[in-house]
């Protein structure tokens, strides 16, 4: 089965800083991946999805980049709502339709 | 409004059984794979199970493979997740959540976009 590695485990930063999260495959996904947000007590929340497709609704400073086995989410300016945890996602298992979720990275205020 | 409400959650005893439900709404839940995804406290979310859209076709991961059964009424437009023996490791906040699909060049490229707020399973004696 794939594994995700995310790359820091925990990062952290200040209001209007750059944040980037990397992802990293145990094999090559194309751009099978979402990346997620998700706060205390709260479902996740679906940022980007196909590697570098913006959800509706979320907002243009997040960004995703990258195909194969690694992958970023990128944060231009952070802002106070964005502190969370971050998960990757692969969804390359179809047909075997097994979609493992990284270990999460959690941005906290510096 | 698309939502997604489980229900189900409780106390169970190690090796006991227990059926979570997740109550689709606002969308044409019979369209969509779905899934269930469980995040054990304090710890990452881990993946749990699909199914198709007719139930034809289900998959899970491999610590509940034989042991969980997830499973859909499209006429009630619900999703449930059958667990038994389960374990103190089963202990996790339970989701259910739609996955979506866009189709480019070919390609299908699913996602995870909506999502309950979770029902919480807590296996202890």
């Amino acid at each position: 089965d794939i594994q995700l590695t995310q790359s820091p485990s925990f990062l952290s930063a200040s209001v209007g800083d750059r944040v980037t999260i990397t992802c990293r495959a145990s094999q090559g996904i194309s751009s099978y991946l979402a990346w997620y947000q998700q706060k205390p007590g709260k479902a996740p929340k679906l940022l980007i999805y196909a590697a570098s497709t913006l959800q509706s609704g979320v907002p243009s400073r997040f960004s995703g980049s990258g195909s194969g086995t690694e992958f970023t989410l990128t944060i231009s300016s952070l802002q106070p709502e964005d502190f969370a945890t971050y998960y990757c996602q692969q969804l390359n298992s179809y047909p075997r339709g097994i979609f493992t979720f990284g270990p999460g990275t959690k941005v906290d205020i510096k | 409004e698309v939502q997604l409400v489980e229900s189900g959650g409780g106390l169970v005893q190690p090796g006991g059984s227990l059926r979570l439900s997740c109550a689709a709404s606002g969308f044409t839940f019979s369209s969509y794979w779905m899934s269930w995804v469980r995040q054990a406290p304090g710890k990452g979310l881990e993946w749990v199970a699909n199914i198709k859209q007719d139930g034809s076709e289900k998959y899970y991961v491999d610590s509940v493979k034989g042991r969980f059964t997830i499973s859909r009424d499209n006429a009630k437009n619900s999703l449930y997740l059958q667990m038994n023996s389960l374990r103190a490791e089963d202990t996790a906040v339970y989701y259910c959540a739609r996955l979506s699909v866009d189709f480019w060049s070919g390609t299908s490229y699913y996602y995870m976009d909506v999502w309950g707020k979770g029902t919480t399973v807590t296996v202890s004696s």
